[in-house]
């Protein structure tokens, strides 16, 4: 299994500009988490899915932010519009119930606001 | 308040030598606590995990201890290698839940030289 993809790997965009992250988790897992992480707040959960279900959003910093969730094999994070404090990486986690509670994470989308 | 604490902030030791790295947690109630390590640009990748029950986990030349009544938690890292450079975060899982709720300490950012 090539682990969790996220596309695109870096992103930099212009303030109020629409962005969209995309995350592909591990075939079969049935947890989906979107993180972000910056050098002031360490690594923060923005929301989490269960079979493709958003179950807690409490961490989504505003209304800009909204996740989404069609299928087991895709999600997508979007902001809009973008701020330049939301420049961070982004990382896309999954996992699957009974296993041990391992969580794979993605290699992260590093978002520049300018 | 649920925190995860890790010392020092930052560490510097010579290839071959030994270090430990601390983390204490205020999290309750308690599931498991797990250590990542994290390269530059990647994103972070399970090293070890224990719940409440175990004491000690080994992983390769990383060693992890728990101390469930004292809520903490090291990370032993023997005859460094110039590839253990990178952070070191220790995440802490409260209530049943396997991994939504994950609470992430700042890390410890590891360098080692030659």
């Amino acid at each position: 299994d090539a682990g969790v993809i996220q596309s695109p790997r870096h992103e930099v965009t212009e303030m109020g500009q629409e962005v969209t992250l995309r995350c592909k988790p591990i075939s079969g897992h049935d947890y989906l988490f979107w993180y972000r992480q910056t050098m002031m707040r360490g690594l923060e959960l923005l929301i989490y899915f269960n079979n493709n279900v958003p179950i807690d959003d409490s961490g989504m910093p505003e209304d800009r932010f909204s996740a989404k969730m069609p299928n087991a094999s895709f999600s997508t994070l979007k902001i809009q519009p973008s701020e330049p404090r939301d420049s961070a990486v982004y990382f896309c986690a999954s996992s699957v119930t009974g296993t041990g509670i391992v969580t794979f994470f993605g290699q992260g989308t590093r978002l520049t606001v300018v | 308040k649920n925190q995860v604490e890790q010392s020092p902030q930052s560490l510097i030791i010579l290839e071959g030598k030994n270090c430990t790295l601390q983390c204490n947690y205020t999290v309750s109630p308690f599931s498991n606590l797990r250590w990542y390590k994290q390269d530059t640009g990647r994103g972070p990748v399970s090293l070890t995990i224990m719940t409440f029950s175990e004491n000690t986990k080994s992983n390769g030349r990383y060693t992890a201890t728990l101390d469930a009544d004292t809520k903490q938690s090291s990370l032993h890292i023997t005859a460094s290698q110039l590839s253990d450079s990178a952070s070191y975060i220790c995440v802490v899982t409260g209530g049943g839940y396997q991994g939504g709720k994950l609470i992430f300490g700042q890390g410890t950012e590891l360098s080692v030289k030659p």
